[in-house]
């Protein structure tokens, strides 16, 4: 199956300081990708729709000024935190997909914030 | 909006019995319904897709089922394993000038040994 590899798996940081985290489509390109949200034991939240080449589409609530996403080819998208709080720790997941309707996910990052 | 539902949201099977999650979604058009399986700490992992031209799709121990009328589909594990302990989550997917997905909550399965 399609491999989607996010770096680093986890990150701890002060409160103030921006993280970046960088999801790569390994075996395939990947026009748009994803990122999500989990807080435990919940489900998936969709932050933002990542397009190559384009400005990146943020659902309803989520500061674009605060998470900056970077979709720079077709196998490459990042996500800044920017300015972190402790309220942004999470676990964040990208995805990807190689066609129109499958997605494939990251193995997720945890963000602790200090 | 499309809605999706998930029941049930935890689930406990003896090792060898079999597990059924069930999901129903709102908008008709939905066309596109992948199930994936989270590991503690790890990414969701893709396990089984169907389109809204089939009904039912086997693969191994894993199945899925399509009710379009009633717009239900529900993934089934037989013999199931402690390895397939884990969160299931059920999506639907529509198109609106790109496919959008929309997750349901997640069911926590525990196979006991």
């Amino acid at each position: 199956g399609a491999v989607v590899s996010q770096h680093p798996s986890w990150v701890i940081c002060k409160s103030g300081t921006s993280v970046k985290i960088e999801c790569r489509s390994l075996d395939f390109q990947a026009t748009t990708m994803f990122w999500y949200r989990q807080f435990p034991k919940q489900s998936l939240m969709l932050m933002a729709t990542s397009n190559e080449g384009s400005k990146a589409t943020y659902e309803q609530g989520v500061e674009k000024d605060k998470f900056l996403i970077n979709h720079a080819s077709l196998t490459l998208s990042t996500l800044t935190v920017t300015s972190a709080h402790p309220e942004d720790s999470s676990f964040y997941i990208c995805s990807a997909r190689p066609n129109q309707e499958t997605q494939y996910f990251g193995p997720g990052t945890r963000l602790l914030v200090l | 909006g499309e809605n999706v539902e998930q029941h049930p949201s935890t689930l406990s099977v003896q090792e060898g019995d079999s597990a059924v999650i069930k999901c129903t979604y709102s908008d008709s058009a939905s066309n596109y319904f992948p199930w994936y399986k989270q590991e503690l700490g790890k990414g969701p992992q893709l396990i089984i897709d169907i389109r809204s031209n089939v009904g039912e799709k086997k693969d191994q121990r894993i199945a899925v089922t399509l009710n379009k009328t009633a717009k239900h589909f529900s993934l089934h594990i037989t013999e199931t394993q402690p390895e397939d302990s884990a969160v299931y989550f059920c999506a639907a997917s529509i198109w609106t000038g790109g496919f959008k997905t929309i997750f349901g909550a997640g069911t926590r399965l525990f196979v006991k040994a």
